[in-house]
């Protein structure tokens, strides 16, 4: 069985400050996690994922998450925030012989001038 | 080059009706999955399709709901005799193969209201 948590349905930053979105996992068997973004009335689109490979991975837009295994945690974090980043983030799971994503709750982003 | 593509981007219907809804994965790819966003219940997996074949239908809400693969491209998903807690977005998603570590790509969904 495997979860997804994600602490903060909401974020809110100003622009030009750090952005970190928090995702913690559950996972009886070595986790794949991956970050979406969705923007208003569109699809999910892949930010980052993590397959096992270097655990601080770095994606589009600036992003990148670390991938921290006796914290069972993958938080995402952008250094600077943008007014273009507003947009609700999904924290996944998925492991070894099961493909099928399981999502968080998802983190609506904020970003005031 | 082109995306996952749904139709119809909205559907609204009244309760007791059948829907369809469809979806075009990217070209090749072989994998491809079906799954629900809802106020309440947010993310949820519905089904996938290897090839034209569904192994696992076990997350289905229920027997209302069945989905079909034709050519190992276009899946549609119906949901016969429609209730209002059907009422959601359907996103579908397809990936180069079954692989946990391949980027399942997402089409923009289907928005579909029960009256």
């Amino acid at each position: 069985a495997q979860s997804v948590t994600q602490l903060g349905s909401h974020v809110s930053v100003s622009e030009g400050a750090l952005v970190l979105l928090r995702c913690n996992y559950s996972s009886s068997v070595p986790p794949y996690l991956f970050w979406y973004v969705q923007y208003p009335n569109q699809g999910l689109q892949l930010l980052l994922k993590y397959t096992s490979a270097a655990t601080l991975v770095k994606g589009i837009n600036g992003f990148e998450a670390e991938f921290k295994k006796s914290e069972t945690s993958f938080h995402l974090t952008k250094p600077s925030a943008h007014m273009s980043d507003a947009a609700e983030y999904f924290c996944a799971v998925s492991s070894t012989g099961y493909s099928t994503l399981t999502f968080g709750k998802g983190t609506m982003l904020l970003v005031s001038p | 080059g082109a995306g996952v593509s749904q139709s119809p981007s909205n559907k609204v219907t009244e309760k007791g009706k059948d829907v369809e809804l469809r979806c075009d994965p990217i070209s090749g790819h072989t994998a491809l999955y079906w799954y629900r966003q809802s106020l309440g219940q947010g993310l949820e997996f519905l089904i996938y399709f290897q090839g034209n074949s569904a192994p696992d239908k076990s997350g289905l809400p229920s027997d209302r709901f069945s989905a079909e693969r034709t050519g190992g491209s276009v899946s549609t998903l119906t949901i016969q005799r429609t209730q209002q807690e059907d009422s959601a977005v359907y996103l579908c998603a397809s990936s180069s193969s079954l692989a946990s570590t391949d980027t399942q790509y997402f089409g923009p969904g289907t928005r579909l209201t029960v009256l």
